[in-house]
C-alpha cells in the first residue's frame, strides 16, 4: 500500500463552521505534512509532524489546528476560516523526517469557504 | 529568492516530441523530487534523485550535483502527459520540500 488517503475530497464550509480534514497512510512513514495550494501556485508548507510530534509550524494562523493521533493519521481541524483560506489542502508523508526519502502525496481536499 | 528555479513556465508540444524541463537549485538542497500534478488533482511523485539518473517508462530524470541542476525528460510525449511538472528540493536540515513554480505542459495531437 503506497497510498496517502485524504478525506473528504471536497468540502464547502461557512466561516462559522468547524470541520476537519483527515489524512491516512499505512506505509509506516514517520513524517507527515500538511500543505496548502492556491490555484496555479506551488504548494506551501503548513505543518510537519515528525514521529507524531509537531516539528514545524510555518506561522500558520491558529484557525488551523493540526493533530496527529497516531503514526498513521493526521488531521487538520478548521475553525472560523476566511474565504481566502479556500484552497487545495494536500497531505504528504515520507519515511523519515531527516533523511532524504521520497514524499508521497494524497489527492488533496478542495476546500471552499463561503 | 526561491531556492528552486524551473524553466520553462509553460510548454506546448506535439504528440511524439521529446520534452525537457529544467530545474536549478541552491546550496543546501540535498535531493530533488520531480512531481506531476494534473488539473485539480493531487500530486504524484515521479522521481527522487540525489545523484545520477533514473528512468521509469518514458520518463528520465537526471541530476548534476556540481552544477546544481536537474532535468526531466519525456520521450514520445502523449496528450495524457499534459500536466504541471514540479521540481522540489529537499532540505534535510529543515525537513521540508521547497517547490519550484512548476512547468505547465500541454501535449497536443
Amino acid at each position: 500500500d503506497t497510498e496517502v488517503t485524504q478525506t473528504p475530497k471536497h468540502l464547502v464550509m461557512g466561516m462559522t463552521n468547524k470541520k476537519s480534514l483527515k489524512c491516512e497512510q499505512h506505509m509506516g512513514h514517520r513524517a507527515m505534512y500538511w500543505y496548502k495550494q492556491k490555484a496555479k501556485k506551488p504548494p506551501e508548507l503548513m505543518f510537519v509532524y515528525s514521529y507524531e510530534k509537531l516539528s514545524i509550524n510555518e506561522s500558520v494562523p491558529s484557525r488551523f489546528s493540526p493533530e496527529c493521533p497516531n503514526s498513521s493519521l493526521l488531521n487538520l481541524h478548521l475553525h472560523a476560516l476566511q474565504p481566502e483560506d479556500s484552497a487545495l489542502y494536500l497531505c504528504a508523508s515520507s519515511q523519515d523526517p531527516i533523511l532524504n526519502t521520497e514524499a508521497f502525496f494524497g489527492q488533496g481536499t478542495r476546500l471552499t469557504v463561503v | 529568492k526561491n531556492e528552486v528555479e524551473q524553466s520553462p513556465q509553460n510548454l506546448t508540444a506535439q504528440e511524439g516530441e521529446f520534452i525537457t524541463i529544467n530545474c536549478s537549485y541552491s546550496v543546501g538542497i540535498s535531493a530533488l523530487h520531480w512531481l506531476q500534478q494534473h488539473p485539480g488533482g493531487g500530486i504524484v511523485s515521479l522521481f527522487m534523485l540525489s545523484s545520477g539518473k533514473k528512468k521509469h517508462g518514458r520518463l528520465i530524470a537526471t541530476i548534476n550535483i556540481q552544477e546544481k541542476h536537474s532535468s526531466l525528460h519525456i520521450t514520445a510525449s502523449h496528450p495524457r502527459d499534459s500536466a504541471v511538472y514540479i521540481c522540489a528540493g529537499y532540505t534535510g536540515t529543515a525537513s521540508k520540500l521547497t517547490f519550484g513554480t512548476g512547468t505547465r505542459l500541454q501535449v497536443t495531437l
